[in-house]
């Protein structure tokens, strides 16, 4: 168990919908970053947020946003979903949201949500 | 865009042999890191590199950044079962992103 918590599990919608996913980070950690894995793209960085500010961005769509909420908590929103958003969403979390910069930051990933849209 | 080709993408082998996972990018890395992943949970990391010639080991497990650092391995000796799942590399480019290998799918048969 890496301290991270991530609801819900596993989640079926239909396309053009939209979702809320929710990652907890290990207590004492304050920067939360989300991955989309997928057979064929492999795992994808997203997005970063360090203290409630977004520090990074990566291949995220217009489709999705993210926030961290004062509390740490972190939600990914997917809207206008199309099949291929079919995925596993992980959410990592770090102390200092360096991870593997100078590598004494680690990234702990929760188990993940499966995203299944039809 | 920044790649990281992994090599073999699949590997089945028989308990007690070695093997040895490339990872290469034609960029440069501040920092690699190898990650194993289990089915229905998330990677965990294995190990950080951050100097060119690098080498590091965790018990069976040895581990080397390449002297420009584009490249990393991962090489096993005498792999166990429980070494059996997705070994991902991934390197960070120095601006906080994070690129992941395309991954290697390990079995170790008993």
């Amino acid at each position: 168990d890496s301290g991270v918590t991530q609801t819900p599990k596993h989640l079926i919608t239909a396309t053009g919908q939209r979702v809320t996913l929710r990652c907890s980070p290990r207590s004492g950690d304050l920067s939360v970053y989300w991955y989309q894995q997928s057979l064929d793209q492999g795992l994808q960085f997203l997005i970063q947020y360090y203290n409630g500010e977004e520090r990074a961005k990566g291949n995220i769509l217009e489709r999705f946003s993210a926030q961290q909420f004062p509390d740490l908590h972190s939600e990914l929103n997917l809207s206008s979903l199309e099949l291929g958003d079919s995925a596993l969403y992980f959410c990592a979390s770090s102390v200092e949201g360096v991870a593997g910069v100078g590598g004494t930051d680690t990234q702990y990933f929760g188990p993940g949500t499966r995203l299944t849209v039809l | 865009t920044q790649l990281l080709e992994q090599s073999p993408q699949f590997l089945s082998i028989q308990e007690g042999e070695n093997l040895t996972v490339y990872c290469n990018s034609s960029s440069v890395f501040s920092s690699l890191q190898w990650y194993r992943q289990e089915p229905g949970e998330g990677p965990v990391l294995l190990v950080t590199v951050v100097t060119g010639g690098e080498v590091k080991k965790l018990k069976r497990l040895t581990f080397q950044f390449g002297d420009a650092r584009k490249d990393s391995s991962l090489h096993i000796t005498a792999a166990q079962p429980g070494d059996t799942g997705l070994y991902l590399c991934a390197g960070v480019p120095g601006t906080y992103k994070y690129i992941f290998g395309t991954g290697t799918r390990l079995k170790v048969l008993a």
